[in-house]
């Protein structure tokens, strides 16, 4: 069965300074990745997901993510925090075999970036 | 960029009575839609994947008597709460795959139901 893990609940972060928030996942094969921001009361933003190729794929304001198979990992980076970026963060995974699976998340970071 | 809209984004309705939430998918047609349920920070809990055309697949222990989903065309998809009670109250979030991959899937902002 498909799962996701984003062991912190919060992440805080000093403005201008480099963020991580972490995600783990599970599938029987090929992944397809993806990492979601939410603002309140809103919905869900894409911004930027892995398929397949180079690991370190690049996405929407900034943040980028490492797709690293033996760790089973797809951490999301940026190099200095705004204030702005602060939000709820969800990882999300789906086997890649699946054309018609459903995206499973795991259960969201909430970030925080003070000034 | 794709987008999926919403409507209404906010509604609040009295215990028994029935609410309609609608999905759009406005630039892009979409063979499947879904419909999540989030409670305040946390999050999203699939209940439904809609195909254009046919009945919708539910999700355990979610009700598809009380909540009805219709996915008439290929640009709307319908969920329905039928005698609403205020346990029903929650942020409802629908989202569409675009037919033409099988990668993207675009959230719509959500509509926040309150049940009094």
């Amino acid at each position: 069965a498909q799962s996701v893990a984003q062991p912190e609940d919060q992440v805080n972060v000093a403005e201008g300074n480099p963020l991580t928030v972490k995600c783990t996942y599970s599938v029987s094969g090929n992944p397809y990745l993806f990492w979601y921001v939410q603002y309140p009361n809103r919905g869900l933003q894409f911004l930027l997901k892995y398929i397949t190729g180079d690991n370190l794929v690049k996405g929407s304001y900034g943040f980028e993510a490492e797709f690293n198979k033996s760790q089973t990992s797809f951490h999301l980076k940026k190099p200095s925090a705004l204030v702005s970026d602060s939000a709820l963060y969800f990882c999300a995974v789906r086997e890649s075999n699946n054309q018609g699976g459903k995206l499973i998340f795991g259960q969201g970071t909430e970030l925080s970036v003070k000034p | 960029g794709a987008v999926v809209s919403q409507h209404p984004s906010r509604v609040i309705c009295k215990s028994g009575t029935s609410v309609k939430i609608e999905c759009r998918s406005l630039d892009f047609q979409a063979t499947t839609m879904f419909w999540y349920r989030q409670f305040p920070k946390q999050s999203l809990m699939l209940m439904a994947t809609s195909n254009e055309g046919s009945k919708a697949t539910y999700e355990q222990g979610v009700e598809k008597d009380k909540f009805l989903i219709n996915h008439a065309s290929l640009t709307l998809s319908t969920l329905t709460v039928t005698s609403a009670h205020p346990e029903d109250s929650s942020f409802y979030i629908c989202s569409a795959r675009d037919y033409r991959g099988p990668y993207e899937q675009y959230f719509g902002p959500g509509t926040r139901l309150t049940v009094t």
